[in-house]
């Protein structure tokens, strides 16, 4: 079955290492998204990319890096300067139809990547 | 820039009764609105969406949600609710072409037996 793997599902940290998030997705879509979920906050827009080895920066950016070397893969770097690191993160998928984007899709989302930091 | 409003953080319910999930939007031009579901420990999942057409969308277990355009408002309905809808419930808006999806911050439904 086509989906988005995300990985691994509990995630340990120490405070001050960098730290990659897995995300894979076999429904041959174009765009791919990582969101940040925090209690109450709903979720936050970190980087998104739209095509291979191209991406943009989100809301909340700031101490997170992405690649996109491949249009099935999007792993994200949570790096030693992101202050508040602990979070559960979203990874999210998107198609468009022909050479334009489409907003009426919505996104397939992985099952998420819980991370604490100590 | 659009933006979404989720009223309630929190709904609890009684099982059997009605509930509606309040969301507002604000944008400039013309939007598609979402609404997701995320149960514990679990990505989000589609729930229905408004494209255009009819201004009433309905959702294979039962909820609805009404475009209103004049009100920027996007409620979701359910006129009797079950324990298994216990649920974080997300509006989303995107406008026509490229842009991310922008979220609310999420309502609880806490259904009560």
């Amino acid at each position: 079955d086509g989906g988005i793997t995300q990985s691994p599902k509990y995630l340990f940290r120490k405070e001050g290492q960098n730290v990659t998030l897995s995300c894979e997705q076999n429904l041959n879509h174009d765009a791919m998204y990582w969101y940040r979920q925090d209690p109450g906050q709903g979720l936050r827009l970190i980087y998104y990319s739209q095509i291979v080895n191209d991406f943009q920066k989100g809301d909340i950016a700031e101490g997170y890096s992405v690649s996109r070397e491949k249009k099935e893969s999007f792993p994200l770097t949570v790096t030693s300067a992101q202050k508040n690191p602990t979070a559960f993160y979203l990874c999210a998928s998107t198609t468009r139809t022909g050479a334009r984007w489409s907003a009426n899709y919505g996104y397939t989302f992985g099952s998420g990547t819980r991370l604490t930091v100590v | 820039a659009q933006s979404v409003t989720q009223l309630d953080s929190q709904v609890p319910v009684f099982e059997e009764a009605p509930v509606e999930l309040r969301c507002n939007y604000s944008s400039s031009v013309s939007v598609y609105l979402f609404w997701y579901v995320q149960y514990p420990n679990q990505g989000l999942q589609l729930l229905l969406k408004y494209l255009s057409g009819s201004t009433l969308v309905e959702s294979i277990n039962g909820f609805e949600a009404e475009f209103n355009k004049s009100q920027t408002s996007f409620h979701l309905r359910k006129p009797s609710v079950h324990i298994s809808d216990t649920a974080e419930y997300f509006c989303a808006v995107r406008v026509k072409g490229n842009t991310p999806l922008v979220f609310g911050k999420g309502t609880r439904l806490s259904v009560i037996a």
